[in-house]
């Protein structure tokens, strides 16, 4: 598998209810972010994680890092029908010039939020 | 704060023309720009990073005659698809990092269109 994989690939739930989505990596990594993209659009920010965190919360997002699992959730509590995108996972490493971190990412999740 | 603008969000044209996007950070110095290629349904693959002032590092396989990338300013970078074949047509993104180890802010993105 890639360096930052997600599953499920696609989850569909009811508006109020919960969406957890999970990321795996395989190398090392001094942090983990998560990105959020809307159809048609470029990637937002939403939460960086550090390895030396276990857990991190924005808003209604809580993200935990598993660094001996090479793992990663991210929760979206209450969810709203504007939560409705993708999410990506990224794992930063060097690019092929070796003196700038790129950001790899992962295949996606869909999160379809139903009204 | 930490907006990045592209251009255009779209293009539509005729095979062997050439193409150039534009990159902006508006409210922040953005000394490496990154330029990713999003095919449907598919995470973001790096094409090249970009450092203000040198020579962009491209990524394996990415032809750097191809995609000319040029970053002449602490706001601003380019990418100019070169004769574009249908073959190029898809989801052009790029992102800005004011420093080392700090977020990736995006563009929203081009959607190239070779007919």
């Amino acid at each position: 598998s890639q360096q930052g994989e997600e599953d499920p690939q696609a989850l569909s739930i009811q508006e109020g209810e919960n969406a957890t989505m999970n990321c795996s990596y395989k190398t090392s990594i001094n942090n983990l972010q998560w990105y959020r993209q809307n159809s048609g659009r470029g990637l937002v920010h939403l939460i960086l994680i550090r390895s030396n965190e276990r857990e991190k919360h924005s808003g209604r997002l809580r993200v935990t890092l598993d660094t001996s699992k090479k793992s990663s959730s991210l929760l979206i509590t209450a969810s709203r029908a504007a939560d409705t995108a993708s999410y990506f996972c990224a794992t930063p490493g060097k690019n092929s010039g070796g003196s700038n971190y790129k950001l790899t990412f992962g295949k996606g999740t869909l999160l379809t939020v139903n009204p | 704060g930490a907006v990045v603008s592209q251009h255009p969000s779209r293009v539509i044209c005729k095979s062997g023309t050439s193409v150039k996007i534009e990159c902006r950070s508006l409210d922040f110095q953005a000394t490496t720009m990154f330029w990713y290629r999003q095919f449907p349904k598919q995470s973001l693959m790096l094409m090249a990073t970009s450092n203000e002032g040198s020579k962009a590092t491209y990524e394996q396989g990415v032809e750097k005659d191809k995609f000319l990338i040029n970053h002449a300013s602490l706001t601003l970078s380019t990418l100019t698809v070169t004769s574009a074949h249908p073959e190029d047509s898809s989801f052009y993104i790029c992102s800005a990092q004011g420093g080392p180890n700090q977020p990736q802010h995006f563009g929203d993105g081009t959607r190239l269109s070779i007919l």
